[in-house]
């Protein structure tokens, strides 16, 4: 257990809904990262957060996705209209130094 | 051309054999290199980190890096059917972490 909680574990949807994650970083760490990971591929970078602030964002970041890391503590990832191509793993990390801990993730299928 | 590139498998080795795993890269900014394991429907967890041109070694783990040939390697010494999963390279330039594609391995009886 490396510390980073992300919920739910597991998320099925109909094309169209919207659906949010949640991660809780360890909590000495001010960096968060999101990554979305497809089958037989690498973790893909989404956006990063330094604290409350969102530094930088991915192209794979389409207008549907939106991420908020209020009081710079727990993120959320937001989907809106998911889309078949939307269904991936979804990874949230905190960083320490130059290593990142990552959670185990959230399992999104879109049917 | 992927910024990070590596063989993504799968790889099946009888127990007790020596494993290499290896990626390339082509961006020269990258200065952190590490190594993460991932099992299946697991996230990755960090196996080694090394910044320099050389070796780095962790019980049964070795990590190379040679900066000059933008090639890295993680070899896996006595290997046990608990190492089947897959690893991933990833490298570290300015605020993120780019990772190749993972070699999914397997370790037989």
């Amino acid at each position: 257990d490396t510390g980073v909680s992300q919920d739910p574990r597991h998320k099925i949807t109909k094309r169209g809904q919207n659906v949010t994650f949640r991660c809780d970083p360890i909590s000495e760490h001010n960096r968060l990262y999101w990554y979305r990971q497809t089958l037989g591929q690498g973790p893909e970078f989404l956006t990063y957060f330094q604290n409350e602030a969102q530094l930088e964002k991915s192209r794979l970041l389409s207008d549907r996705f939106s991420a908020e890391r209020p009081k710079g503590s727990f993120s959320t990832l937001e989907i809106q209209r998911t889309e078949q191509g939307d269904s991936a793993m979804y990874l949230c990390a905190s960083r320490q130094g130059e290593k990142l801990f990552f959670g185990s993730g959230t399992q999104l299928s879109v049917l | 051309q992927k910024e990070v590139e590596q063989d993504p498998g799968p790889l099946s080795v009888p127990e007790g054999a020596i494993v290499s795993l290896n990626c390339t890269y082509s961006n020269s900014a990258f200065q952190y290199f590490m190594w993460y394991r991932q099992y299946s429907r697991k996230g990755p967890e960090l196996l080694m980190y090394t910044y320099s041109s050389g070796n780095k070694e962790d019980g049964r783990f070795t990590a190379q890096v040679d900066k000059s040939s933008k090639y890295i390697s993680l070899f896996i010494r006595d290997s046990q059917p608990s190492d089947s999963a897959t690893y991933l390279c990833a490298m570290i330039s300015a605020s993120k972490l780019t990772f190749g594609t993972g070699t999914r391995l397997q370790v037989t009886l």
